[in-house]
C-alpha cells in the first residue's frame, strides 16, 4: 500500500537543541530519502539513506548537522542538530513504490526560537 | 543540471472553471514525472505519474500531459472546486534513476466559492 508515517507532525524547539524525525514505511524499502523545503521554497534533497551503509548526502549538508540512521529496510531517522533559527522547515521522507514512483511522509513542521 | 521550473507561481479562481498548470523542465533526459499536491505545511500526496514513453495520465478531474521533446509537462484541472486550493509541484526523476527528485518550485491554486 506504500505509507509513510512520519513523526512528529511538528514541533517548536529551542535553539542549540536537536529533534530527531523518524519514519516507518509499511513496507519494505530499497532507498529512503530525506527532504528539506524552507518557508516559500521548494524541497531540496539533504540525503540518501541505505540500508546497511552511510547515508549519501547532497552538497551544502552535511552528517554532523543532519545525521541519518537507517537500522533496517522500513525505518530511518533525521537528527536536526544544534539547531538554529534558520533551520525552521519542513522535514519530509520519501521512497519509491512500483520501483519508480515516489511517495512521502506526512511531513515534519519544525520552528525553532 | 536539470531545472525545473512552474508558471505560475500563484493562480487565483472563480469555482467551476477550467485550469492549467505549467510545468518546465530544462533535460529531457528524464526517467519519468511526478504531480503532487501540498497542502499548508503538509506532505506530499502524488497526483498523477507520468512515464517517458507516455503523453498523458488522468485521473478523475486531473489530466497531466507529457512533451519530452519540448520539456513541458501540464496538469489541467477540470471543474475547479474550493477543495482544489492546495500548492501543485512537479517533480522529474532523471534518466539516471536515483531516486532523487528535481522540483519545481510549485504553483499555489485558491480556487473562490
Amino acid at each position: 500500500s506504500a505509507v509513510i508515517s512520519q513523526k512528529p507532525s511538528r514541533d517548536i524547539c529551542q535553539r542549540g537543541t536537536s529533534l530527531t524525525i523518524q519514519c516507518q514505511v509499511d513496507s519494505q524499502v530499497t532507498m529512503m530519502f530525506w527532504y528539506r523545503q524552507q518557508p516559500g521554497q521548494s524541497l531540496t534533497l539533504i540525503a540518501t539513506a541505505n540500508q546497511g551503509s552511510e547515508a549519501t548526502y547532497e552538497s551544502g549538508f552535511v552528517i554532523d548537522k543532519f545525521p541519518i540512521s537507517r537500522p533496517n529496510l522500513t525505518f530511518s531517522t533525521l537528527t536536526v542538530s544544534n539547531m538554529s533559527p534558520e533551520d525552521s522547515s519542513i522535514y519530509l521522507c520519501s521512497s519509491l513504490k512500483g520501483p519508480t514512483e515516489a511517495f512521502f511522509g506526512q511531513g515534519t513542521r519544525l520552528t525553532v526560537v | 543540471k536539470q531545472e525545473v521550473t512552474q508558471i505560475p507561481a500563484a493562480l487565483s479562481v472563480p469555482e467551476g472553471e477550467n485550469l492549467v498548470l505549467n510545468c518546465s523542465f530544462t533535460d529531457s533526459a528524464i526517467y519519468n514525472l511526478q504531480w503532487f499536491r501540498q497542502d499548508p505545511g503538509k506532505g506530499l500526496t502524488s497526483l498523477l505519474l507520468i512515464q517517458s514513453s507516455q503523453r498523458e495520465q488522468t485521473s478523475g478531474r486531473l489530466n497531466a500531459s507529457l512533451d519530452k521533446s519540448s520539456g513541458r509537462s501540464t496538469l489541467y484541472i477540470a471543474a475547479s472546486q474550493p477543495g482544489d486550493s492546495a500548492t501543485y509541484l512537479c517533480a522529474v526523476l532523471p534518466s539516471s534513476n536515483t531516486g532523487k527528485l528535481i522540483f519545481g518550485q510549485g504553483t499555489t491554486l485558491q480556487v473562490k466559492p
